[in-house]
This record gives structure tokens, C-alpha cells and sequence, in this order.
């Protein structure tokens, strides 16, 4: 199986300011990988997929990104509703498979 | 507008079964492969079964393969997921969810595994 080693676990920041969130995965995925965003009592949403590509309706301060088979989140000008859960996930090979989630507070 | 709907859920015993059931709407449900994806209370995601879109192919996890049942019926929009000898480490939230990337979420049905 694929794993998706995410980190960090949790992370605060402050308005305005830009944070990374990172997931490596354990073999290549061919850019096969998503961003999804949950808050609080609601589902995950889709934020990013195929690794960089900005899922309708997602604010343009969302950004995804590759290096080998490491994968960024970038979120810039944080804004008060960006709080919550974000996870990545591989969609390259059944099992599919999450990070174990990030934890973003908004100072 | 993309809906969809779990159901099915409740409290359930160890050893038991329950079927989940998904409702889908606002797009044409035969055209996607759909997915269950499950949450243990305060827990990350696991994904749980997929199913292309005319059943051609299935896929589970291996903590579910040989209990639980995905399956579809297009001409009613609806996906089910058949659970079968239920345990406590099945209590979660359960997701349907689109396509392979998982681009439409339901709110999720409750599933709890206690005597």
C-alpha cells in the first residue's frame, strides 16, 4: 500500500500569513493527489486535485505543487475561514489513501 | 446542483449487519464511479470500497474486504454499501463521495458498533 506520510500534525498562523503543508508518499503517484479541506461538523471538500489543479470554486490563495514524490499545500494570505483539517490523499493505486491530517488554527 | 444523501445508519450490535444508502442527484449518477469513505470520531479519513461506473470494478480496503458490499443501482441514483459482521472499529461518520477524485461529499450517516 501507498502510504502518505503528512505533516505538519497541526500548525497556527496568523491573518495574512502563507503556510505550507506537506505529504510524501511512499512510492511515485504520478501526481495523482488531492487536497481537501474540512471544517468543523462538515465534510472534507475538495480543494486541489491531480496534484496542482484548483477545484471550481476554490479561493485562487489555494495552491498545490510537486517535487518528486513530495507534495504541497500552500495557503497565502490566510483568512479567518481557513481554519480547520486539511488531508491529501493518492488516487494512483487502490488502496487509496489519506495523510493523516493537518490542523490549522488562525491566530 | 450536485446532492448526495447517506442513510441507513444507527447503533447497531457487534456481529450484526446494516446497509448504508446513498442518494445522488443534480448530475447523471451513471456516469461516475462512487466511493464510501469512513471517519472514526475524532480520527482522519479511510477509505473504505469504490465502484466504477457501470460495476465493473470493486475495490475495498482490506479492514473491510470480505464483510462489507458496495453496489449500485443506476436507474434509482443510489449507492449502497452492504455491512456485514459489524465491529466496534467500524464506528465512524461514513461518506459517499464522486468520482476518483472525491469531488462532491455527502454530509455522512453515523454508524455505531456497541453492545
Amino acid at each position: 500500500d501507498i502510504q502518505m506520510t503528512q505533516s505538519p500534525a497541526s500548525l497556527s498562523a496568523s491573518l495574512g500569513e502563507t503556510v505550507s503543508i506537506e505529504c510524501l508518499a511512499s512510492e511515485d503517484i504520478y501526481s495523482n493527489l488531492a487536497w481537501y479541506q474540512q471544517k468543523p461538523g462538515k465534510s472534507p471538500q475538495l480543494l486541489i486535485y491531480y496534484a496542482s489543479s484548483l477545484q471550481d470554486g476554490v479561493p485562487s490563495r489555494f495552491s498545490g505543487s510537486e517535487s518528486g514524490t513530495q507534495y504541497s499545500l500552500e495557503i497565502n494570505s490566510l483568512q479567518p475561514e481557513d481554519e480547520g483539517d486539511y488531508f491529501c490523499q493518492q488516487s494512483y493505486k487502490f488502496p487509496l489513501t489519506f495523510g493523516s491530517g493537518t490542523k490549522l488554527e488562525i491566530k | 446542483e450536485v446532492q448526495l444523501v447517506e442513510s441507513g445508519g444507527g447503533l447497531v450490535q457487534p456481529g450484526r449487519s446494516l446497509k448504508l444508502s446513498c442518494l445522488a442527484s443534480g448530475f447523471t449518477f451513471s456516469n461516475y464511479g462512487m466511493n464510501w469513505i469512513r471517519q472514526a470520531p475524532g480520527k482522519g479519513l479511510e477509505w473504505v470500497a469504490s465502484i466504477s461506473s457501470s460495476s465493473s470494478y470493486i475495490y475495498y480496503a482490506d479492514t473491510v474486504k470480505g464483510r462489507f458490499t458496495i453496489s449500485r443501482d443506476n436507474a434509482k441514483n443510489t449507492l449502497y454499501l452492504q455491512m456485514t459482521s459489524l465491529r466496534s472499529e467500524d464506528t465512524a461518520l461514513y461518506y459517499c463521495a464522486r468520482d476518483w477524485y472525491f469531488d462532491f461529499w455527502g454530509p455522512g450517516t453515523m454508524v455505531t458498533v456497541s453492545s
